[in-house]
């Protein structure tokens, strides 16, 4: 198992904050992908990066794939309490179908 | 409907209970993927499904849990005997083909 490590576990910040997630490995992957999972809902797919040193960006979000493809970091930039869930990172497994996750860091930002 | 529908939405059991978990992919899509998300962890693979052949099972955790998706549509994942450790929420994924995965909002199974 390709095991994905993210940090941190918990964050709690305030209103206009900035922060930054990280997802780390010591596997190679072809891609990782970022979800976002409310409470008692799914998660949700906000990016796949697949070239080593991408950075693609989604409104305040801005994701990052490392050069060696080994690791992946998430920064939200001025966090509103809608940016509030789990955000897990995936990469493929093995088996080229099934997504491996990581644990998640949980993020509340309060008004 | 619009995406992956799961019920019910949440089942309690009492231990030694069979339970039976639901999932209704969205329309035409080929792979249906079933995950286990334990409290404070991220989802973990159980099993996947192309059409109605059920070609990986290697994340079941014992031969206690069985899926199915007979007409390869709806899935159904039966869990025998439940024990305290199964209390997780499940989770069912589906695609076209093995492309981008929709997730529908899980079953909260409780094992008392």
């Amino acid at each position: 198992t390709q095991l994905l490590e993210q940090s941190p576990q918990f964050l709690s910040i305030q209103e206009g904050e900035n922060l930054t997630v990280y997802c780390n490995s010591s596997s190679v992957f072809s891609s990782l992908q970022w979800y976002r999972q409310e409470p008692g809902e799914g998660p949700v797919l906000l990016v796949t990066v697949v070239t080593g040193g991408e950075v693609k960006k989604l409104k305040r979000l801005t994701f990052q794939f490392g050069d060696a493809r080994k690791d992946s970091s998430l920064h939200i930039t001025a966090a509103q309490p809608g940016d509030t869930g789990l955000y897990l990172c995936a990469g493929g497994s093995n088996s080229g179908y099934a997504l491996n996750f990581g644990k998640g860091t949980s993020l509340l930002v309060t008004p | 409907g619009a995406g992956v529908s799961q019920s019910p939405r949440y089942k309690v059991a009492k231990r030694g209970q069979d339970v039976a978990l639901r999932c209704d992919p969205i329309s035409g899509h080929v792979s249906l993927f079933w995950y286990q998300q334990a409290l404070g962890q991220g989802p973990e693979f159980l099993t996947y499904f192309q059409n109605e052949a059920q070609l990986d099972k290697s994340g079941l955790p014992s031969d206690r849990f069985f899926a199915e998706r007979p007409e390869g549509s709806v899935s159904t994942l039966k869990i025998q005997r439940t024990q305290q450790e199964d209390s997780a929420v499940y989770l069912c994924a589906s695609s076209y083909r093995d492309s981008k995965q929709f997730f529908g909002p899980g079953t909260r199974l409780t094992v008392l």
